[in-house]
């Protein structure tokens, strides 16, 4: 099993661009998340999905968008790249319901906006 | 708000001691609190998951300890090795939300040879 899959691990963009990163998990949860990490900040969420075909935005959902495609895969839209958004990108699943919030996480995409 | 805090520096610990790492929360009463290793370049991975009713939980060589009272949890590692070496990052349930978790930013551990 791959658990959670991200592609691509880096990016660099030019402020203004859009790009989509992506997100699979072969883990059969139901609930996927983007977050961001930045130095000296905690995991910030982004936005999340808590079952297929459902989104809600996080704490900094601003500048972003997100898909639900199926059950497998979430995926983070940038749709004009700013400066700000330079970061750590992580995408994880929740495995069990609320309450059992432990979190599998992928490996990362490092996202550099020129 | 809800407020997670984790010392900031670094901490620097002998091969064979016990590191000791403090997670400390305000504003909220969390029903669990969770404790996460991040290698760097890599997502954090679980380790342990300690609930606002338990006042310890051990796994192997870890021990994660929840005082409800001071709100803080204490995350042990004994017999600590250099493989030790991570960022530890501790998490608790979101007040508003059952699927979010709030994050401490995470306390960086160096186990010296």
């Amino acid at each position: 099993n791959a658990g959670v899959t991200q592609t691509p691990k880096f990016q660099v963009l030019k402020t203004g661009q859009s790009m989509t990163l992506q997100c699979a998990q072969d883990m059969n949860h139901n609930s996927m998340y983007w977050y961001r990490q930045d130095p000296g900040m905690g995991l910030r969420l982004i936005y999340y999905s808590a079952s297929e075909g459902t989104t809600d935005k996080g704490e900094v959902p601003n500048g972003y968008n997100v898909s639900r495609l199926n059950k497998r895969e979430f995926s983070l839209r940038l749709e004009s790249a700013a400066p700000s958004q330079t970061s750590v990108y992580f995408c994880a699943t929740l495995a069990g319901g609320p309450g059992t919030d432990t979190q599998y996480f992928g490996p990362g995409t490092r996202l550099t906006v020129l | 708000s809800q407020k997670i805090e984790q010392n900031s520096e670094a901490l620097n610990i002998q091969e064979g001691k016990t590191a000791t790492l403090t997670c400390n929360y305000t504003n909220y009463s969390p029903a669990y609190l969770q404790w996460y290793r991040q290698d760097p370049g890599r997502g954090p991975v679980f380790l342990l998951l300690i609930r606002e009713n338990e006042k310890e939980k051990r796994k192997e060589r870890l021990k994660v300890t929840f005082d409800t009272t001071l709100k803080q949890s204490l995350f042990h590692i004994t017999a600590s090795q250099p493989a030790d070496s991570a960022t530890y990052l501790c998490a608790l349930d979101r007040m508003d939300s059952n699927y979010q978790l709030i994050w401490g930013a995470g306390t960086k551990l160096i186990i010296k040879p």
